[in-house]
């Protein structure tokens, strides 16, 4: 039972394009949503969250987008850079009893060409 | 402001013996977690810690794992008896409250032989 689904597993995008990276969730009970970059042999390392209240959250040149109604979210990186090569993983997160945990997509691998 | 910390880094261990994967949080964080990745998948919730206490244990295996996060030290998993099965990367986070970011560590990749 994936509660969070990231359905492209690889994306290719040209130095100073936009990257548009997808996540879906199946669970209403998310409270908010991160995004999270992990090089190889590396931990993930967290970009930008956003809460289930909010349908925007702007960093730098990052943005997510969150529609409830479609339970979908999106990170778009622009312009991208070849340092963004990386996987990117969706996460939500559900709190429930005092405890919380993070559900996680399988992760999609994002190459920027130079 | 050192990051999580996980030890070691890699490990290798026979099928039978003990694997111990250690974490220390985040300077100012006392909520731990571990997730485990196996290849090609997505990180696993495990274990939700606070100091001295399992507060969520639900996406541990019900047998051979434990964990534990003492008072004084790292957050310890404990895995007994390991099988070729266990062979994956383990990752620790840490924040400093609930519906706080959690910080990842750099994993401990466990490979059984």
């Amino acid at each position: 039972d994936q509660q969070v689904k990231q359905n492209s597993p690889s994306l290719s995008v040209q130095e100073g394009r936009i990257s548009i990276l997808n996540c879906d969730y199946t669970n209403s009970m998310f409270d908010y949503f991160l995004w999270y970059k992990k090089y190889p042999a590396e931990g993930p390392t967290f970009l930008i969250s956003i809460s289930s209240i909010k349908d925007k959250n702007e960093d730098g040149r990052f943005t997510v987008f969150l529609n409830k109604s479609a339970k979908h979210l999106s990170l778009h990186i622009v312009p991208s850079q070849p340092g963004d090569s990386a996987v990117y993983f969706c996460a939500a997160s559900v709190t429930q009893g005092g405890s919380e945990k993070l559900v996680f997509g399988k992760g999609m691998k994002l190459t920027v060409n130079p | 402001n050192a990051g999580v910390m996980q030890n070691p880094r890699h490990l290798v261990r026979r099928r039978g013996q003990e694997a111990r994967l250690r974490c220390s949080p985040m300077k100012g964080h006392s909520h731990v977690y571990w997730y485990r990745q196996l290849p090609e998948e997505g990180l696993k919730f495990m274990v939700y810690l606070q100091k001295e206490n399992i507060i969520d244990e639900s996406g541990m295996p019900k047998e051979r794992f434990s964990a534990e996060f003492p008072k004084e030290g790292p957050s310890i998993l404990r895995i007994q008896q390991v099988v070729r099965g266990d062979s994956a990367a383990y990752f620790c986070a840490s924040s400093p409250g609930l519906l706080e970011t959690q910080y990842f560590g750099p994993g401990t990749r466990l490979l059984v032989l």
